[in-house]
């Protein structure tokens, strides 16, 4: 099945800063990548995602970007905020289709 | 997206007991799925829960341990049978809207086992 792994574990960064998470993933059938958020006590919500046939996607401080053939997919966060504070995890499907595999989680701290 | 309700959303439960868990979408969807988040950890897949058939588990979880119902497109349910504490987890219901690969996940129910 697919394996997905995600760095750093936790990450620190000063508000305004930018912020990056990386993942790699092991199926390369995989071919849609979301990116969830987590706050402390609330279900995961899905931020933003990738499918294969892009390399790249942004939604206002946001962005995704995919490397297919290196199997790996990173996050990134502009300009970041208070709010941005949370766990965030990467996801990949495998051969499988729908059947999500998660990466580890990366929670981020920013510092006003 | 869906709405998607849950509940309940926290109990505390003795040992060797068995607690059902509900899982209701506002609109009707092909793909429900149970997770499983233990404290301080990823998201884990328990199983598919499959409409009209025996629900798809992953290597791991089997059914007798957690038996799952999905009686139409709008609603499951997950047991958690014979607990002991290692069940300790918040238990997540989430849908794929028909035809969409996206994942929306309900709010969760904590469950500790005392």
């Amino acid at each position: 099945g697919e394996n997905v792994e995600q760095h750093p574990s936790t990450l620190s960064v000063q508000e305004g800063d930018s912020a990056v998470i990386k993942c790699t993933y092991s199926d390369s059938a995989s071919n849609y990548f979301p990116w969830y958020k987590q706050e402390l006590g609330k279900r995961p919500q899905l931020i933003i995602d990738i499918r294969s046939n892009v390399g790249e996607k942004k939604d206002q401080r946001i962005a995704v970007t995919l490397n297919k053939t290196a199997k790996h997919f990173s996050l990134h966060i502009t300009e970041t905020q208070p709010e941005d504070s949370a766990v965030y995890f990467c996801a990949a499907p495998g051969a499988a289709g729908n059947k999500l595999t998660f990466g580890g989680g990366t929670r981020v701290l920013v510092k006003p | 997206s869906a709405v998607i309700s849950q509940k309940p959303s926290r109990d505390i439960c003795q040992r060797g007991t068995s607690l059902t868990i509900q899982c209701q979408v506002d609109s009707q969807v092909t793909m429900m799925f149970w997770y499983r988040q233990q404290p301080g950890q990823s998201l884990t897949l328990i199983a598919t829960a499959n409409q009209g058939s025996e629900a798809t588990y992953e290597s791991g979880f089997v059914i007798d341990k957690f038996p799952i119902s999905r009686p139409n497109l709008t609603f499951s349910t997950l047991t958690v049978s014979n607990m002991s504490p290692e069940d300790s987890s918040i238990y997540l219901c989430s849908v794929a809207p028909t035809g969409r690969e996206e994942q929306y996940f309900g709010p969760g129910t904590r469950l500790t086992v005392t």
